[in-house]
């Protein structure tokens, strides 16, 4: 089993739409939660950190459930710009040992 | 101000051959991290080091793989000798570690190896 697993995609999505992705981890040990976003041919890029008590950056909302071990992020009101692959990201600790999900392609159509 | 430089963009070689990434990380930053993605494996980390010392190198594939940081804004990622299922794009990030806060790495824009 990976340590960081994630619902490939693709996502179709129209303009407008509200979509989420999740992501669970496997190490109950894990101290960090990111998503990323990377553009094709592109290098990753931060998109926005995962608290505990949820966070919210304009249209995208950040989830971490530590119980279940599955962090999500919520899009809402899609834009085209916003197609791109969404990566999970987790940091276990003891270090700064970083584990990227396999990402999630999005797809948003006019 | 600069972001991660990394070095050459596009590489081709030869199976066999030897192939040396270069990467210069954000000024200031502290850590450093060598990464490569594959559309089978998505993106793995090789190694990463804290002020130019290999913290952890789990991640390296076999030992045909080796990286240095002689300094501060200096990092190499060597691979001899090459085969063609190093055929990757290797990224190199950089990160400044706050205790007790969240932190970003920086994406340098990759180096597109083909060993044919």
């Amino acid at each position: 089993r990976k340590e960081v697993e994630q619902d490939p995609g693709p996502f179709n999505v129209p303009e407008g739409a509200t979509v989420a992705f999740n992501c669970t981890y496997s190490n109950s040990a894990s101290q960090s939660f990111f998503w990323y976003r990377q553009d094709c041919r592109k290098e990753p890029k931060l998109l926005m950190s995962v608290y505990s008590s949820g966070n919210e950056d304009g249209r995208f909302t950040a989830q971490l459930n530590r119980a279940s071990q599955y962090i999500s992020l919520l899009i809402r009101d899609s834009k085209l710009s916003d197609s791109a692959t969404y990566l999970c990201v987790v940091i276990n600790t003891g270090g700064f040992k970083t584990i990227f999900g396999a990402g999630t392609r999005l797809f948003v159509k006019a | 101000d600069a972001g991660v430089i990394q070095s050459p963009r596009h590489e081709v070689t030869e199976m066999g051959q030897e192939v040396t990434l270069r990467c210069k990380p954000i000024s200031g930053h502290d850590y450093l991290f060598w990464y490569r993605q594959t559309m089978m494996r998505g993106l793995e980390l090789l190694i990463y080091f804290n002020n130019n010392v290999p913290i952890d190198d789990s991640g390296m594939p076999e030992d045909r793989f080796s990286a240095k940081m002689p300094n501060a804004s200096f990092s190499t990622l060597k691979i001899q000798p090459s085969e063609p299922r190093d055929s990757a794009v290797y990224f190199c990030a950089s990160s400044k570690i706050v205790a007790g806060a969240s932190y970003e790495q920086y994406f340098g824009p990759g180096t597109r190896l083909t060993v044919t």
